[in-house]
């Protein structure tokens, strides 16, 4: 079974600066999908960006971008010129490509706080 | 309409009773999702329905949890003779088929407390 890993609790960064959070995950599947997904206080999980394992071209969505590293098995996100909007939990997520098992596998999370 | 929505938002019940959880998917979505939030087990999967294939409840956690989608479109959870640890929030999913690799966008939740 595929299991995905967010080391950090816990992060903050001052208002403008950069942040990379850190996921990590293992599977023996060679194609799949991950994603990070946001979880500001109204619950509303909100995707920001997702990667198809297959592409080797890192994803970027505007001020959030990722770092793919397919045989580390790694995949970070990293927020620039953090905003006050950006505060939230975050999700790193798996989602396998084999019929049937599309269900998203999530970390622990992450809980990112900006400081005016 | 424009995002899934799920009622109720808030829901308090006493132990054993039963509950009903009910999700509206986006329109033209055939697949849906039902994912469990809570402190001590972070986000799990409940069940998968996919168009008009028998769901995959493999992540229902006992025979007290059931889920029934008709017409394609709208899905019940229920949950009988509700126990504590069954306090989380109750999310729902859903997406376009998911062959075609499509997110998943999720609804606001209902936050299920059981005294």
């Amino acid at each position: 079974a595929q299991t995905v890993t967010q080391s950090q609790p816990e992060m903050s960064v001052q208002e403008a600066e950069t942040v990379t959070l850190s996921c990590t995950y293992d599977t023996s599947e060679s194609d799949y999908y991950l994603f990070w997904y946001k979880q500001p206080p109204s619950r509303q999980m909100i995707l920001v960006i997702r990667q198809e394992a297959y592409k080797q071209q890192n994803a970027t969505e505007n001020r959030f971008s990722v770092n793919f590293q397919k045989a580390a098995k790694s995949f970070s996100l990293k927020i620039s010129d953090s905003q006050l909007g950006d505060a939230a939990m975050y999700f790193c997520a798996y989602r396998s490509r084999i019929q049937g098992a599309q269900k998203l596998v999530f970390g622990q999370g992450t809980r990112l706080t900006i400081n005016p | 309409g424009a995002g899934v929505s799920q009622s109720p938002s808030n829901k308090v019940t006493e132990k054993g009773k039963d509950v009903e959880l009910r999700c509206d998917p986006i329109s033209g979505h055939t697949a849906l999702y039902w994912y469990r939030q809570s402190l001590g087990q972070g986000l799990e999967f409940l069940i998968y329905f996919q168009g008009n294939s028998a769901p995959d409840k493999s992540g229902l956690p006992s025979d007290r949890f059931s889920a029934e989608r008709t017409g394609g479109s709208v899905s019940t959870l229920t949950i009988q003779r509700t126990q504590q640890e069954d306090s989380a929030v109750y999310l729902c999913a859903s997406s376009l088929a998911p062959s075609r690799g499509e997110t998943q966008y999720f609804g606001p939740g209902t936050r299920l407390l059981v005294l």
